[in-house]
């Protein structure tokens, strides 16, 4: 079975630009969250989508905001960027979603800088 | 914050020895994951220790759980180079799963 994967590897942007994360989950996992991971804080929670319904939102300012297709592939927007948002983005996807024993499968990330 | 914290923060030992880090979350622990980060790539899941167990192996790795001071330890013994990560403690329950800020362990050979 193919693991989680995330396109592109690394991107860079400049302030004020827009950016789109995409994710695609192992087969038939149906639940995928995703996480900014910066040295400063850590892994921190973004939101997670199940059956293209977003059940679960973290911390984050509205610039940042995803959706779910049919297909559970998943995407992330980040608008308006800016240089704080530099960070490895995650996505991890799992079999019914977030839950206390529920695993959950990482991609690789996307190292996203912003210049 | 509900995030946890992790000791220590980094970790240098030769190979063959024992690794023991330890997480601790000011809110109540639920279950707990462990997993494992090589550089700058995806996390790994390791192992889960649910609330009412008290210790739990895995090969070269033994977690314990003490849920009344809201902590937990990962052991991993005889330690190889590719050991070498950083290793993240998370509370799950039925809300997201909170990391902690992780240990990065560094294995010399």
């Amino acid at each position: 079975k193919a693991g989680v994967t995330q396109t592109p590897r690394y991107l860079i942007k400049t302030r004020g630009q827009q950016v789109t994360l995409s994710c695609s989950p192992i087969s038939g996992h149906r639940s995928v969250s995703w996480y900014q991971q910066t040295p400063g804080q850590g892994l921190q929670f973004l939101f997670e989508y199940f059956s293209e319904t977003q059940r679960n939102k973290g911390n984050f300012p509205g610039r940042f905001s995803g959706r779910q297709f049919s297909n559970s592939r998943s995407e992330m927007n980040v608008s308006t960027l800016e240089l704080g948002d530099s960070a490895l983005y995650l996505c991890a996807s799992s079999l019914v979603g977030q839950g206390s024993y529920n695993e959950q499968f990482f991609g690789p990330g996307t190292r996203l800088t912003v210049l | 914050s509900q995030q946890g914290e992790e000791d220590p923060q980094a970790l240098s030992i030769q190979e063959g020895e024992n690794a023991t880090m330890n997480c601790s979350y000011k809110t109540s622990i639920n279950n707990l994951q462990w997993y494992r980060q090589n550089s700058g790539r995806g996390l790994v899941h390791l192992i889960l220790i649910r609330s009412n167990e008290r210790e739990k192996h895995s090969g070269r790795l033994r977690v314990t759980l003490d849920t009344s001071k809201k902590s937990s330890s990962l052991l991993i013994t005889a330690s190889r180079a590719a050991d070498t990560a950083s290793y993240f403690c998370a509370n799950s329950g039925n809300t997201p799963l909170v990391f902690g800020k992780g240990t990065r362990l560094s294995v010399i050979a």
